[in-house]
C-alpha cells in the first residue's frame, strides 16, 4: 500500500459529460502529480501541485482542469469527455518538489468514455 | 529535455535465467532514475533509484541498476527470475516538475 488514495477505481460515462477524480495524498506529502495512462500515449504528465499552488504543467487538455485543497487532496475534472479521454488517471504524491524525491502512486481510475 | 527509451517492449526469460531490462536516457541536467513496476490492475511501485553517489543501486524483490554515465543508460537486471516478477516495468527520469516515463517493457517469465 503506497498511502496514496483514488476515488473512485472506475467510472463508466458517456460522451460530453464531465467527471471528478478524486486523490488524497500520502500523510505528509505536499506534492501532488496526476498522470494519464493510455495503450497509444503511455504514461504522460498531466499536472503537478505543491502546497495548494500549480507547479507545472504537462500535455493536460484545456478541458481538464486540477486543484489541490487546503488540507492537500486533489482533484482532476475532466469535462467534454470524448472517447479519447478513456484511459488510467494516476495520482502520484512526494515529499517535495526536488526530482530526486520518490514519488508514490495510487491505483488509479479507470475511466471509460462510452 | 528528458527523454526514456527503453529497448524491447516485450522480454521473456524462463524461471531461473537472467533478467535485463534496457533503459537509456536523455537529461540535460545530472539526471535522477528510477524503475518502477506494475502489476496488473495495479498502481506503479518503485523498484529502485539512482539520485547521486555509488552508481550501482539495488532494489526490492532481488532487482539491481547500474548508472552509467558514458552510454546514458540505467539497465535493470535480476540474476533469476521468478514467476511473481511478471509484470510491466518502467524506466523514469525525474526532474522538479515531473517523472518521465520511458514506454515499458512487459516481463514475461516462462516456467
Amino acid at each position: 500500500d503506497s498511502g496514496v488514495t483514488q476515488t473512485p477505481k472506475h467510472l463508466i460515462t458517456a460522451t460530453g459529460q464531465r467527471v471528478t477524480l478524486r486523490c488524497s495524498p500520502r500523510s505528509g506529502d505536499l506534492s501532488v502529480y496526476w498522470y494519464q495512462q493510455s495503450l497509444d500515449q503511455g504514461l504522460q504528465f498531466l499536472i503537478q501541485y505543491y502546497n495548494g499552488e500549480e507547479r507545472a504543467k504537462g500535455n493536460i487538455l484545456e478541458r481538464f482542469s486540477a486543484q489541490q485543497f487546503p488540507d492537500l487532496h486533489s482533484e482532476l475534472n475532466l469535462s467534454s469527455l470524448e472517447l479519447g479521454d478513456s484511459a488510467l488517471y494516476f495520482c502520484a504524491s512526494s515529499a517535495g518538489t526536488s526530482g530526486k524525491n520518490i514519488q508514490y502512486f495510487g491505483a488509479g481510475t479507470r475511466l471509460s468514455v462510452l | 529535455a528528458q527523454s526514456v527509451t527503453q529497448l524491447g517492449s516485450h522480454v521473456s526469460v524462463s524461471e531461473g535465467a537472467l533478467v535485463l531490462l534496457r533503459c537509456n536516457y536523455s537529461s540535460s541536467v545530472p539526471p535522477y532514475l528510477f524503475w518502477y513496476v506494475q502489476y496488473p490492475n495495479q498502481g506503479l511501485q518503485l523498484l529502485l533509484k539512482y539520485t547521486t553517489g555509488a552508481t550501482l543501486v539495488k532494489g526490492i524483490n532481488g532487482f539491481e541498476a547500474e548508472f552509467k554515465k558514458s552510454e546514458t543508460s540505467f539497465h535493470l537486471t535480476k540474476p533469476s527470475a521468478h514467476m511473481s516478477d511478471a509484470a510491466e516495468y518502467f524506466c523514469a527520469v525525474g526532474t522538479a516538475r515531473q517523472l518521465t516515463f520511458g514506454s515499458g517493457t512487459q516481463l514475461t517469465v516462462l516456467p
